[in-house]
């Protein structure tokens, strides 16, 4: 069974960092891209991202460019999300999501991960 | 960008009901388009791709239609386990682009 597991909840002042992981099973992780995609409170859904494990290919939507990191580790099938300064404005769910094999539509999603940033 | 505009935002219907959710895009996305739902607390749900191609598993009262910009989702009988949020994602360009969503709601 194709899953992708996300790393838990997680509570942070503004400023911090974080990194958030997804991990791919059930399938060959190297050759899928990996997307990523916010929701914020109440909203709809926003395309961060996305990630080929296999080189790193990483690509972002240009509103995300350079306010957040997409990376990944082939060898431990994870994609990973990651800040260096947290905002409130960060506040969300962040889902990662498989694509599918030749179209950018997305088969498998994660569970989500809640990222709540408050002083 | 391509902009993706659902409708309605909000739709209350009963149990048996015919559904129709509409997503319009702001250029012509050929038949690029496919459709999630999501309940609450959980991940969105792959239902549609390519306009009208059943995703396997998804049950066969749903259905998609259309092309170029305008494109329907319809329900045939609402069931209650579908009473959740709907979106639809261009994939014809990118930045890949999502629709509002239209929550389907209990009458």
């Amino acid at each position: 069974e194709v899953q992708l597991m996300q790393s838990g909840t997680e509570v942070k002042k503004p400023g911090e960092s974080l990194k958030i992981s997804c991990k791919g099973s059930g399938y060959s992780f190297s050759t899928y891209w990996i997307a990523w995609v916010r929701q914020m409170p109440g909203k709809g859904l926003e395309l961060m991202g996305v990630i080929y494990p296999g080189d790193s290919d990483t690509r972002y939507t240009p509103s995300f460019q350079g306010q957040v990191t997409i990376s990944a580790d082939k060898s431990i099938n994870t994609a990973y999300l990651q800040w260096s300064s947290l905002r409130a404005s960060d506040t969300a769910i962040y889902y990662c999501a498989r694509r599918a094999e030749t179209y950018e539509y997305f088969v498998t999603w994660g569970q989500g991960t809640l990222v709540t940033v408050s002083s | 960008d391509i902009q993706m505009t659902q409708s309605p935002s909000t739709l209350s219907a009963s149990v048996g009901d015919r559904v129709t959710i509409t997503c319009r895009a702001s250029q012509s996305i050929t038949r690029w388009l496919a459709w999630y739902q999501q309940k609450p607390g959980k991940a969105p749900n792959l239902l549609i791709y390519k306009a009208s191609s059943l995703e396997s598993g998804v049950p066969s009262r749903f259905s998609g239609s259309g092309s170029g910009t305008e494109f329907t989702l319809t329900i045939s009988s609402l069931q209650p386990d579908d009473f959740a949020t709907y979106y639809c994602q261009q994939y014809n360009s990118n930045p890949l682009t999502f629709g509002g969503g239209t929550k389907v709601e209990i009458k």
